[in-house]
């Protein structure tokens, strides 16, 4: 048990609608991840919050992804209008800053 | 831009052999490089390295460091079926980077 708690653990959604994710950190972990990974590859880095600001998002990253840390404590991250190469494992990670980082068990988004 | 290189993407290996992996990147404001463990759900820790020549152990696997040549290798001696995984490097620097991982498959 990492103490990352992603929900939901499974999303299948239609090509066009939204969907949101929610990231619980450990607690008192000023930085917080999302990547997205697909089959037999690494993780993709997305972006990434040190308390409640948002310091950087990939430049890959298509204005539908948008992604929230109120209060420096849980994350979201949306994607509108979803489409069919969204389909991927959505991962978060927390960690102290400098020091390793820990992952939930990620949410697997399926958009048919 | 950061960027992390791993080496081989993919690798098939017998029971018993020996693996070497290569981690080599490119970043600004270095502060560590980790290696982590991925089977079917999230990575899972086993190294932060921070200094140069410094090796770290674990059972079977070692990892070492060289920031003079900006690369890290991961060593799996005596290797089992349950090593099969995908093992990736990441390098902490601004932000936390990863490379595409290498594919380890064991036969038995």
């Amino acid at each position: 048990d990492t103490g990352v708690s992603q929900n939901p653990r499974h999303k299948i959604t239609k090509r066009g609608q939204n969907v949101t994710f929610r990231c619980d950190p450990i607690s008192e972990h000023n930085r917080l991840y999302w990547y997205r990974q697909t089959l037999g590859q690494g993780p993709e880095f997305l972006t990434y919050f040190q308390n409640e600001a948002q310091l950087e998002k990939s430049r890959l990253l298509s204005d539908r992804f948008s992604a929230e840390r109120p209060k420096g404590s849980f994350s979201t991250l949306e994607i509108q209008r979803t489409e069919q190469g969204d389909s991927a494992m959505y991962l978060c990670a927390s960690s102290p800053e400098g020091i390793k980082a820990f992952f939930g068990q990620g949410t697997r988004l399926t958009v048919v | 831009e950061d960027k992390v290189v791993q080496s081989p993407l993919s690798l098939v290996v017998h029971e018993g052999d020996t693996v070497t992996l290569n981690c080599s990147y490119e970043v600004t404001n270095f502060r560590s490089l980790l290696w982590y463990k991925q089977e079917k759900k999230a990575p899972t820790f086993l190294f932060m390295l921070t200094s140069s020549g410094i090796e770290k152990k674990s059972g079977r696997l070692s990892s070492i460091l060289d920031k003079k040549e900006l690369f890290s290798i991961l060593n799996i001696t005596a290797t089992q079926t349950g090593d099969s995984a995908i093992y990736l490097c990441a390098v902490e620097a601004t932000k936390l980077v990863f490379g595409a991982g290498t594919i380890l498959r064991v036969k038995s």
